[in-house]
């Protein structure tokens, strides 16, 4: 079955850390670049992060960067999002999705969606 | 950052109407390859979004063709030609030409 999964979300304080995964399935995972998109509520969709195939290649949102990092184990088809220093205004459901490309950058195409993992940040 | 902004943010429609939503960047998303760096999502209510263009142009896997994208470099068009009622949900145009990568805020689609 072709699909992503993501977990780790939860409720966590200001300043703490959390990681997200994202188990893949069904596709070839190393083959494409994947992405991190975020939703805080009742709001629309913010890119957050993606990574190339192989994991040479990273950017981040400016709202972000310097304190979430991408990765990927393409071993365990699994993607994931280390968040430091989180604040109230990273509350969100955060989606991983597959691009169509290998690269980092350009990409296109995010044609495979999670059900997303909802983190929420407050004390 | 390449902003993007979308037109209308509210969009009734009336089914078997059509209806077209416009997404304009801050800067090209053409390269030199000839690719515009432009996709459209739907995310229906309550579920995870989906694609529906890709490339400024190129219809998703099992997208109805009633969907059709258009435009170059820093104006494009997502046209209905035909609107159903399973087409309501909120589309965002997003650009992939240069990162970070950037999303328009959001154009609400819903049934007269």
């Amino acid at each position: 079955q072709v699909q992503l999964v993501e977990s780790g979300g939860g409720v966590v304080q200001p300043g703490r850390s959390l990681r997200l995964s994202c188990e893949a399935s069904g596709f070839t995972f190393r083959s494409h670049g994947m992405h991190w998109v975020r939703q805080a509520p009742g709001k629309g969709l913010e890119w957050v992060a993606v990574i190339s195939y192989d994991g040479s290649n990273e950017y981040y949102a400016s709202s972000v960067k310097g304190r979430f990092t991408i990765s990927r184990d393409n071993s365990k088809k699994t993607l994931y999002l280390q968040m430091d220093t989180l604040r109230a205004d990273d509350t969100a459901v955060y989606y991983c999705a597959k691009g169509i490309p290998i690269s980092g950058s350009p990409q296109y195409g995010m044609d495979l969606w999670g059900q997303g993992t909802t983190v929420t940040v407050s004390s | 950052d390449i902003v993007m902004t979308q037109s209308p943010l509210s969009l009734p429609v009336t089914p078997g109407e059509p209806a077209s939503i416009s997404c304009r960047s801050s800067q090209s998303l053409l390269d030199s390859n000839g690719f515009n760096y432009l996709d459209w999502y739907l995310q229906k209510p309550g579920q995870s979004p989906q694609l529906l263009i890709y490339l400024g142009s190129k219809r998703a896997s099992g997208v109805p063709d009633r969907f059709s994208g258009s435009g170059s470099g820093t104006d494009f068009t997502l046209r209905l030609s035909r609107v159903e009622a399973e087409d309501v949900g909120v589309y965002f145009c997003m650009q992939g030409a240069q990162a970070p990568f950037t999303f328009g805020p959001g154009t609400k689609v819903e049934i007269k």
